[in-house]
């Protein structure tokens, strides 16, 4: 089945600092990534989507300065939380679609808890 | 207005009683799709079920299958013999749109619901 790798798990950083969260398809080629934040006991919010080789777009009130994605290859985007402030502590989360198989449409990847401080 | 809702934020259940989650949804495309997703603690999103909305047939998946009910726009999960691993946080999602090409369009999500399986 479809195999989406998110790293890193787990991201403790010092307010002001910028973090990089991958998202990566194992086997096989995502066009179309989407990065959602989850807070605890609420649901995904999808903060954009990124087309291979094309600019990320973004969901209205999500700040594309500070949300940066980047989808340079069919196997891999990031997301680049910048000047990062106790608020933007969250659950990050990726999916991947390929197309195919609905049942593989939206592979999601484990998810990054952030933590800032 | 909301897309996706889930009405009940918790539900509870006994060890191997059936339990019902509820969904409705909102859209005004003739083809869309919807998703169930469980969310253990961990994290992760678990693909569960899926229905399409020309599938006349309610979709199932072992234990797991949805109660489509196109007029009522409601699309229920249904899992039977609940297990002690199966207390987690559902959602219940939705595309809107045709599927084709190589990538789907995006999903909304409702709120969720707390699965409790009591032993």
């Amino acid at each position: 089945g479809a195999v989406v790798s998110q790293h890193p798990s787990r991201v403790i950083c010092k307010s002001g600092t910028s973090v990089k969260i991958e998202c990566r398809s194992l086997d096989f080629q995502a066009t179309t990534m989407f990065w959602y934040r989850q807070f605890p006991k609420q649901s995904l919010m999808l903060m954009a989507t990124s087309n291979e080789g094309s600019k990320a777009t973004y969901e209205q009130g999500v700040e594309k300065d500070k949300f940066l994605i980047n989808h340079a290859s069919l196997t891999l985007s990031t997301l680049t939380v910048t000047s990062a402030h106790p608020e933007d502590s969250s659950f990050y989360i990726c999916s991947a679609s390929g197309g195919g198989s609905m049942v593989f449409a939206y592979t999601f990847g484990s998810g990054t808890r952030l933590t800032v401080v | 207005a909301q897309k996706i809702t889930q009405t009940q934020p918790g539900m509870f259940v006994q060890e191997k009683e059936a339990v019902t989650l509820d969904c409705t949804y909102d859209t005004s495309d003739q083809s869309y799709g919807l998703f169930w997703y469980k969310q253990p603690s961990s994290g992760e999103m678990i693909f569960l079920i899926y229905q399409g909305s020309y599938d006349e047939q309610n979709a199932t998946e072992g234990r797991y299958s949805l109660n489509f009910q196109k007029a009522r726009k409601s699309a229920n999960l249904v899992i039977s013999a609940s297990q002690l691993g199966d207390s987690a946080m559902y959602f219940c999602a939705m595309r809107e749109g045709l599927a084709g090409g190589t990538s789907y369009g995006k999903l909304t999500f409702g709120q969720g619901t707390i699965l409790t399986v009591h032993p």
